[in-house]
Order: structure tokens, then sequence, then C-alpha cells
């Protein structure tokens, strides 16, 4: 089994709707990242966090401890939304990062 | 603007070949990575360096090396024991895990 696992693996989405992509893992973290992945392949950094929530414009990131849980959610989704949403987590004392394997995310207009 | 540079963007080789791909910051970060995507997998780490003159292997060093002789750069070679070496390489890099990562644009590298 995965230390981290994402769910869905896969989400169609119409302009608008409100996206939950679903992130857990088994090992004692640091920190949990979001990243997002457009299809050129280049990552760029969505939130960190190691407790409670972040908001950046309309995304939502929040964080379970208790029960190693995360979720990504995207308000009011729009095309270019459209990407690869990746979960990373930082095990505690160390600088590495494991690796969901992502959820591909595709939101028609 | 501060980031990462990674080039080249694509990267075809023939088998048998050692290939130096090259990852360049002026985020001033102390530490560095080299990660590995294959399609359906998540990014498994190659190798890091938290200073100049020192890195680490990760998860999957087998067949490629690094080096790290300046704070700025950190370039991989796949070397020819690497016995599936096309995928997509990422460069990362941080102050320290309570700063968050960087990430570059990838490389993606095809050997023939």
């Amino acid at each position: 089994k995965n230390e981290v696992e994402q769910s869905p693996q896969n989400l169609t989405a119409q302009e608008g709707e409100f996206i939950t992509i679903n992130c857990s893992y088994s090992v004692g973290i640091s920190a949990l990242h979001w990243l997002q992945q457009h299809p050129g392949g280049g990552i760029v950094s969505l939130f960190m966090l190691s407790s409670g929530k972040k908001k950046h414009g309309r995304l939502i990131a929040t964080i379970n401890i208790q029960e190693k849980h995360s979720s990504l959610h995207i308000t009011a989704s729009h095309p270019r939304d459209s990407a690869v949403y990746i979960c990373a987590v930082t095990r505690g004392g160390s600088e590495k990062l494991v690796f969901g394997k992502g959820t591909k995310l595709t939101v028609n207009p | 603007d501060g980031g990462i540079t990674q080039s080249p963007k694509y990267l075809f080789r023939k088998e048998g070949q050692n290939v130096t791909l090259s990852c360049e910051q002026n985020l001033n970060h102390d530490a560095m990575y080299w990660y590995r995507q294959d399609p359906g997998q998540g990014l498994r780490l190659i190798y890091y360096s938290q200073i100049v003159n020192d890195f680490q292997k990760g998860d999957i060093a087998e067949g490629y090396s690094v080096s790290r002789e300046k704070k700025e750069s950190f370039p991989l070679t796949v070397t020819s024991a690497q016995k599936n070496p096309t995928a997509f390489y990422l460069c990362a890099s941080s102050y320290g895990i309570r700063y968050g990562y960087t990430f570059g644009s990838g490389t993606r590298l095809t050997v023939v």
C-alpha cells in the first residue's frame, strides 16, 4: 500500500462545479503539500499545511492530522483548472517528499 | 525573477549513451532534488543535496549520478547503466522543510 493515497484518480466536472480531491496518508508527517501539474509537466506548489485550513482564491486546502486526511477544494471550477493535482507529504524529521499518484481533473466549459 | 531552469525540455538519446540534464536555480536555496515521473506513478526521488559538495541517494539512484559543485547547479547524469531511462525528470529546490519547494518545468528524456 502506498504511503500517500489520492482519490479519485480521474475527475471530470462542468464549469462552475465545486470540486473535492482527497488525500490520505499512513505515516507521521511534518507537512502536507498540494501541487498542481499542468499538461506541459511543470509543477506549481499550491499549499503547504500542517494543520487546519488554508485558502487562496478559489482553492481551499484542509487537513485533519488525527484522521491523516487532507482535502483540496476548488470552488466555481473553470476549464483553466484542468490539471493533475498531486498530494505529497514530508515525513517527520525528513526533507524528502513522498508523493501520491495524482488526480487528473478535467473541467469542461 | 527567481526560479528553477531545467534544460532542455525534450531530449532524445540513443541507448547506451550517457546524458546530462541541467538544473539551475537562482533562489539561493540550499537543498536541491531530482525526481523521476513515470505514467501512473507518483514522483520518485533519485538524488538530493542539502549543501554544496554533498549529496545523498534517493529511492531509485541506481544508474544515475549527480554533482553539486555550486549552490546554484545540480546536474543529473543518466548513465547507460540505467535500464529504463525514458521518463520525465523534475528538479526541485528548497530552503528547508519549513519553507516549501519550488519545482522546475521538467525534462522529458526519450532513449531510443
